[in-house]
């Protein structure tokens, strides 16, 4: 157990919904991660936060936004889905921005 | 992003010592070598990282070389456990996201 919490586990919606992941970080780490991992594309990062803070962008589609929380768990957000948007997604915490990253157990979102 | 080169896949028995190599000829000075694996069903896990000299901790070893432009992954005894996905990753130091590769899908026969 890495002490990331995500929920929900699974996610099942339809093509043009839209959802929200949560991710709670480990006790005392200000940064949170998100990442995507699909059969075809592999594990991805999106986007990072540190305290509060965007701190750096990677793959993310202008679809999906994310912000985190003073008490420092973080929200993703996915609208307009598509098929392709079926995938695990993961969350990772750090105590720094830079640090070890511990992932969660991941949410996994099916388009239909 | 500085590139790593993996097997697709390796094979072990239990209780033998594995060896996992990754070739990064593109390395900068400043980039630290980092391994994770992912064992079926989960999250990444982070397994160890160095930059310049070998490194050992609870779960394995990293051997860099001395030209920094390979490393290899050891874990000294084998465990069904172990059987995983593992990835080596170039991380700019100071810098923040991991970039994952294909990795090397680990087999352990009993």
């Amino acid at each position: 157990d890495s002490g990331v919490t995500q929920t929900p586990k699974h996610l099942i919606t339809a093509t043009g919904q839209r959802v929200t992941l949560r991710c709670s970080p480990r006790s005392g780490d200000l940064s949170v991660y998100w990442y995507q991992q699909s059969l075809d594309q592999g594990l991805q990062f999106l986007i990072q936060y540190y305290n509060g803070e965007e701190r750096a962008k990677g793959n993310i589609l202008e679809r999906f936004s994310a912000q985190q929380f003073p008490d420092l768990h973080s929200e993703l957000n996915l609208s307009s889905l598509e098929l392709g948007d079926s995938a695990l997604y993961f969350c990772a915490s750090s105590v720094g921005p830079t640090g070890e990253q511990y992932f969660g157990p991941g949410t996994r979102l099916t388009v239909t | 992003d500085a590139k790593t080169t993996q097997p697709n896949s390796m094979e072990s028995n239990e209780e033998e010592p594995v060896h996992l190599p990754c070739n990064h000829s593109t390395i900068s000075g400043t980039d630290y070598i980092h391994w994770y694996r992912q064992l079926p069903s989960q999250g990444p896990e982070y397994v160890i990282h160095g930059l310049t000299s070998n490194v050992n901790n609870r779960m394995a070893s990293l051997a860099i070389a001395e030209d920094r432009k390979s490393s290899t992954l050891i874990l000294h005894r084998a465990t069904l456990r172990d059987a995983a996905v593992y990835y080596c990753i170039l991380r700019e130091g100071g810098g923040d996201k991991l970039i994952f590769g294909t990795g090397t899908r680990l087999q352990v026969f009993p």
